[in-house]
């Protein structure tokens, strides 16, 4: 799983600010998910997205929080006006196609709203 | 609601024993099982998977039991060593969809 790379690897934010997360999907990987994992707890899946398409964000909040996966570039996780209880660790997960179903988890981004 | 239950949340096993962890899930066009491992500080990797036309899978130490009519799979670490301590994750998907997690199951190996 060290193909897909997540940065910034840890965040701090003060309360109000804005949190943006990357996710560089592995090789020939155009499927991406975030998911939030808070401390001692499982993992929470937040949006599910395809090259330029959001194919499920049912898990993300509808206010503040926002997910792209432009044609070019890394996967974005935008946290807006961010509050500590967005405190936690954010990761992204990457597959090839529906077809073939691995998924490869990155390292994770740490945001602590302090 | 959660569409996979994962049992126990933590369990402690001595060197050389057997860890089992199990999960159950409700949702039958779930055509994909994999379970994942994850240290502190670190993302959960892939540790071994089953699709539902069988039921085990071994890789190693680890096995997947697969029981497709009870709708649950559970994962057997055999000869359990302290390195294998860490939590441990089932997960279930439908092709074309999105992954859906166990709660975790945080097994620690005494020596």
């Amino acid at each position: 799983n060290a193909g897909v790379m997540q940065n910034p690897r840890h965040l701090v934010r003060r309360r109000g600010q804005e949190a943006r997360l990357r996710c560089s999907p592995m090789k020939g990987h155009s499927h991406v998910y975030w998911y939030r994992q808070l401390p001692e707890e499982g993992l929470k899946f937040m949006v599910y997205l395809q090259k330029e398409n959001i194919i499920d964000e049912s898990g993300m909040p509808k206010e503040r929080f926002s997910a792209e996966f432009p044609k070019e570039g890394p996967s974005i996780l935008r946290i807006q006006q961010v509050v500590r209880g967005d405190s936690a660790a954010y990761f992204c997960a990457t597959s090839t196609s529906t077809v073939n179903t691995e998924a490869f988890f990155g390292q994770g981004t740490r945001l602590t709203v302090v | 609601q959660q569409q996979v239950k994962q049992s126990p949340q933590s369990l402690i096993v001595q060197k050389g024993g057997i860890s089992i962890i199990n999960c159950a899930y409700e949702n039958t066009a779930f055509d994909y099982f994999p379970w994942y491992q994850q240290f502190p500080g670190k993302g959960p990797a892939l540790l071994i998977a089953i699709r539902p036309d069988v039921s085990e899978k071994k890789e190693g130490r680890f096995t997947i039991s697969f029981n497709k009519s009870a709708k649950q799979f559970s994962l057997h670490i055999m000869d359990s060593q302290p390195g294998d301590s860490a939590t441990y994750f089932c997960a279930a998907r439908r092709t074309g969809n999105q992954f859906y997690f166990g709660t975790g199951t945080s097994l620690t190996v005494i020596p």
